[in-house]
């Protein structure tokens, strides 16, 4: 596996408390990636980043920020934690956005409740 | 927005039985890629394909991107209990946009 690694693997919350996710790889890979599964809908983009402090929205970017000021290091960050964001929530890297090498590896994942 | 639309959502089968799972895009695909994603684990990467109506076999799966781009299939021969999980398209150039993945489940 690659060498990514996610904290925390599992967290509870309370509705409107702040949260952050990280993610860190030893891979030096410039792409980086945060998902949310959920039963019925896959996998669903939040925000990914194409390099240090260079970042964009996803398809589900709404209720979170992301922060990556070392290359390894990508943050996901709930600003006021809600029931709906309860989630299982993936890290992925990948070497490059598009073309050969754009296959992406995934961390071990979060599990966030939100009560 | 870009969609990718896969089926079945579910799939049950006996061990040694042929299973495919199928994904539809709306919009003409630069590639799709295919994942698998093992009961309680995370997606694992499996293929790519890039040129249309291209087939890529992996022992007894056999991955096909339909000549428009716009499809892909995933066969999987003879089912065994390790082919347990779920199955993952995503396709696009820069963002990937994942289908909806198929679940697979193998009776001994």
């Amino acid at each position: 596996d690659a060498g990514i690694t996610q904290s925390p693997r599992h967290k509870v919350t309370e509705t409107g408390t702040p949260v952050t996710l990280r993610c860190h790889q030893t891979e030096n890979h410039r792409y980086m990636y945060w998902y949310r599964q959920d039963p019925g809908h896959g996998l669903r983009l939040i925000h990914y980043s194409y390099g240090v402090k260079d970042t964009d929205k996803g398809e589900v970017s709404d209720g979170y920020s992301v922060s990556r000021s070392k290359t390894e290091d990508f943050l996901l960050t709930l600003e006021s934690a809600t029931s709906s964001q309860t989630s299982v929530y993936f890290c992925a890297i990948s070497e490059s956005g598009r073309g050969r090498y754009n296959e992406q590896f995934f961390g071990p994942g979060t599990r966030l409740t939100v009560l | 927005g870009q969609q990718v639309m896969q089926i079945p959502q579910y799939q049950h089968v006996q061990e040694g039985e042929d299973f495919t799972t199928y994904c539809n895009s709306s919009t003409t695909l630069s590639n799709i890629q295919w994942y698998k994603q093992r009961p309680g684990g995370h997606p694992v990467f499996l293929i790519q394909l890039v040129k249309s109506g291209e087939v890529k076999k992996q022992k007894r799966l056999t991955f096909q991107f339909g000549e428009a781009k716009k499809n892909s299939s995933l066969h999987i021969t003879a089912t065994q209990t390790t082919d347990v999980g779920t199955y993952f398209c995503a396709g696009g150039g820069g963002k990937l946009i994942f289908g909806q993945g198929t679940e697979l489940s193998v009776k001994p």
